[in-house]
């Protein structure tokens, strides 16, 4: 089955700087790569996805890229803010109906 | 997601008793999940739904039961409850369209002591 590799596993960063989070998969049949953002007390929401005939994909200060070649997608936080500390996941999605997990990064924000 | 409701949010219950949790939506889709969330271990897959008559299991679907009573409404059982199965449960719906994500629920905690 597919592979999720979710780095780094934790992630401090000053306020107004940027946060980068990489994961990698191991299907290459792998289309759909979304990130999901849980804060405290909630379930995971969506903040941006990526399809697999798209390498970048930006939405305000949050970018996603993707290179299919190595099998690995990041996801680009700039000018971070407090309200950017949460829980990150990335999924890759190999077909209709399932998606496959990483194990998350959590991201802190410090003022 | 208020579109996707759980019920419980909190329960605490003792090894062996029998527990139900349990998922409403009100986005129309398909296609329902449970998932399990333990600390460092991210979110794995229990069982999923794509209609009222299709019911799969997932990743860790063995000491869980589901049951699909409506197409919006999907109930996860555990017969006879164990510590290590204590965590957080997230319900997910999805629509059949394959462009799209899934949209989980807030969740519930709970405790097997």
């Amino acid at each position: 089955g597919e592979n999720v590799e979710q780095h780094p596993s934790t992630l401090s960063v000053q306020e107004g700087d940027s946060a980068v989070i990489k994961c990698t998969y191991s299907d290459s049949a792998s289309n759909y790569f979304p990130w999901y953002k849980q804060e405290l007390g909630k379930g995971p929401q969506l903040i941006i996805d990526i399809r697999s005939n798209v390498g970048e994909k930006k939405d305000q200060r949050i970018a996603v890229t993707l290179n299919k070649t190595a099998k690995h997608f990041s996801l680009h936080i700039t000018e971070t803010q407090p309200e950017d500390s949460a829980v990150y996941f990335c999924a890759v999605g190999a077909g209709s109906y399932q998606l496959t997990f990483g194990k998350g990064t959590k991201l802190s924000v410090i003022p | 997601d208020a579109d996707v409701t759980q019920t419980p949010r909190n329960r605490i219950t003792k090894t062996g008793k029998r527990i139900m949790l349990e998922c409403s939506q009100t986005k129309g889709h398909d296609r329902m999940y449970w998932y399990r969330q333990d600390p460092g271990l991210g979110l794995r897959l229990i069982y999923y739904s794509f209609d009222v008559k299709d019911i799969n299991k997932g990743e860790i679907s063995d000491g869980y039961s589901v049951s699909r009573q409506a197409q919006a409404k999907f109930s996860l059982s555990l017969e006879s409850a164990i510590p290590n199965q204590t965590a957080l449960y997230f319900c997910a719906t999805k629509r059949t369209d394959s462009t799209d994500t899934q949209y989980f629920g807030p969740g519930t905690r709970l405790t097997v002591l």
